[in-house]
């Protein structure tokens, strides 16, 4: 069974600078994609990121950046010149590939505030 | 990706009484899910919903507590039965989002049973 782990509760940075969050996963599949979601206040589930197992070339989006380590299964998600729109829950999330309506396992969270 | 309609967005119920969620999806898709997110917690797969089958539920979830209807591609809805306070929750609905990889998920719906 995969497994997804978030070993950092709760982070707070002050606005503009960068923070990582860490995520680790546990699988015995060689083929997988990693996401990275992020939940407001408001609720709303949104994908921030994602990675294709099969790709070495970390993601980016805009100021979001991953550092996936396949062999050590590490999936860090690096924010950069942080808004005060970034205060949210974050999850890691491990799919297997493949079978396109497999479900997506989420890690337990990190609780990411932006001070001003 | 799919975009997910789902309602209501919050409700305050009565213990022992039944409430259904509805997500309407904007395009068709082939699976649906639905989790149960408790207060501060992750999200916890309930079931898959396939259009035309019954729901395949997770370990800890059976069908008599939660009902769910997939009629179509575009539709399905989890009911949540004789509810007790331990079954408030956020309850999000997602799908897959048709040849993008991740899933689009549903505003989700706060409920408090009293």
């Amino acid at each position: 069974a995969q497994t997804v782990t978030q070993s950092q509760p709760e982070m707070s940075v002050q606005e503009a600078e960068t923070v990582t969050l860490s995520c680790t996963y546990d699988t015995s599949e060689n083929n997988y994609y990693l996401f990275w979601y992020k939940q407001p206040p408001s609720r709303q589930m949104i994908l921030v990121i994602r990675q294709e197992a099969y790709k070495q070339q970390n993601a980016t989006e805009n100021r979001f950046s991953v550092n996936f380590q396949k062999a050590a299964k590490s999936f860090s998600l690096k924010i950069s010149d942080s808004q005060l729109g970034d205060t949210a829950m974050y999850f890691c999330a491990f799919m297997k590939q493949g079978i396109r309506d497999d479900k997506i396992i989420f890690g337990k969270g990190t609780r990411l505030h932006i001070l001003p | 990706s799919a975009v997910i309609s789902q309602k209501p967005s919050r409700d305050i119920c009565q213990r022992g009484t039944s409430l259904t969620i509805q997500c309407q999806v904007d395009s068709q898709v082939t699976m649906m899910f639905w989790y149960r997110q408790q207060p501060g917690q992750s999200l916890t797969l309930i079931a898959t919903a396939n259009q035309g089958s019954e729901a395949t539920y997770e370990s800890g979830f059976v069908i008599d507590k939660f009902p769910i209807s997939r009629p179509n591609l575009t539709f399905s809805t989890l009911t949540v039965s004789n509810m007790s306070p331990e079954d408030s929750s956020i309850y999000l609905c997602s799908a897959d989002g048709q040849g993008i990889y991740g899933y689009t998920f549903g505003s989700g719906t706060r409920l408090t049973v009293v």
